[in-house]
């Protein structure tokens, strides 16, 4: 079970718009900032969002974040065959001291 | 251009011990702080442990605490993670990663390819 909680899928059609949500505490997102990152098939997952809404050069601006109290989200506009992925959501966590993660969003572009 | 290679994973009996290296690149290491992210097979992320850039802080997720440590060679740019008391749960690819900052509240940002680690008889 983890601390962060996500769907565990979601899909859509080429050039629709999804959004992924994560759901945390106040010890974690309500007090710190989130982070999504993009994990393709085989490979390891790349920083898609940091500090909550930040894209790291190189990132689409298809890709955007938000936090609002104990909850973030990613969302993603004009879908692309390209992001089917997993994604997942992190935060760190002050009463663990350590990073806590969601359970990952499988995406499907149908 | 910054450049993670993990090495060291492997098969290793229950109870047995082993120590992953991670050697970086492409950036100023002791600036930074280093994190253990590790992956089960079909299952999500789960935290491990990360260090500051001097390793002096160190802070690791409850599944590491008592059998694992992590610890950093600033002059040879390479980051470790000693494992000891394996259980078949440890059976992951563990990522190494660089952080943000060197802030603990700083998330990875770059990611190595991932070492297998392997715990069986």
């Amino acid at each position: 079970q983890s601390v962060l909680t996500q769907p565990p899928s979601a899909s859509g059609t080429p050039g629709q718009r999804v959004t992924i949500s994560c759901s945390g505490s106040s010890s974690n997102i309500g007090s710190n900032y989130a982070y999504w990152y993009q994990q393709l098939p085989g490979t390891a997952p790349k920083l898609l969002i940091y500090r909550n809404n930040q894209r790291p050069s190189g990132v689409p601006d298809r890709f955007s974040g938000s936090k609002s109290g104990t909850s973030a989200s990613l969302a993603i506009s004009g879908l692309r065959s390209e992001d089917e992925a997993d994604y997942y959501c992190t935060a760190w966590d002050d009463s663990l001291s350590g990073w806590v993660f969601g359970g990952g969003t499988k995406l499907t572009v149908l | 251009e910054v450049q993670l290679l993990e090495s060291g994973g492997g098969l290793v009996q229950p109870g047995g011990s082993l120590r992953l290296s991670c050697a970086a690149s492409g950036f100023t290491f002791s600036s930074y702080a280093m994190t253990w992210v590790r992956q089960a097979p079909g299952k999500g992320l789960e935290w491990v442990s990360t260090i500051s850039g001097s390793g002096g802080s160190i802070y690791k997720a409850d599944s590491a605490k008592g059998r694992f440590t992590i610890s950093r060679d600033n002059s040879k740019n390479t980051l470790y993670l000693q494992m000891s008391s394996l259980k078949a749960d440890d059976t992951a690819v563990y990522y190494c990663a660089k952080d943000l900052t060197d802030y603990v509240d700083s998330a990875p940002d770059y990611w190595g390819q991932g070492t297998l680690v392997t715990v069986s008889s």
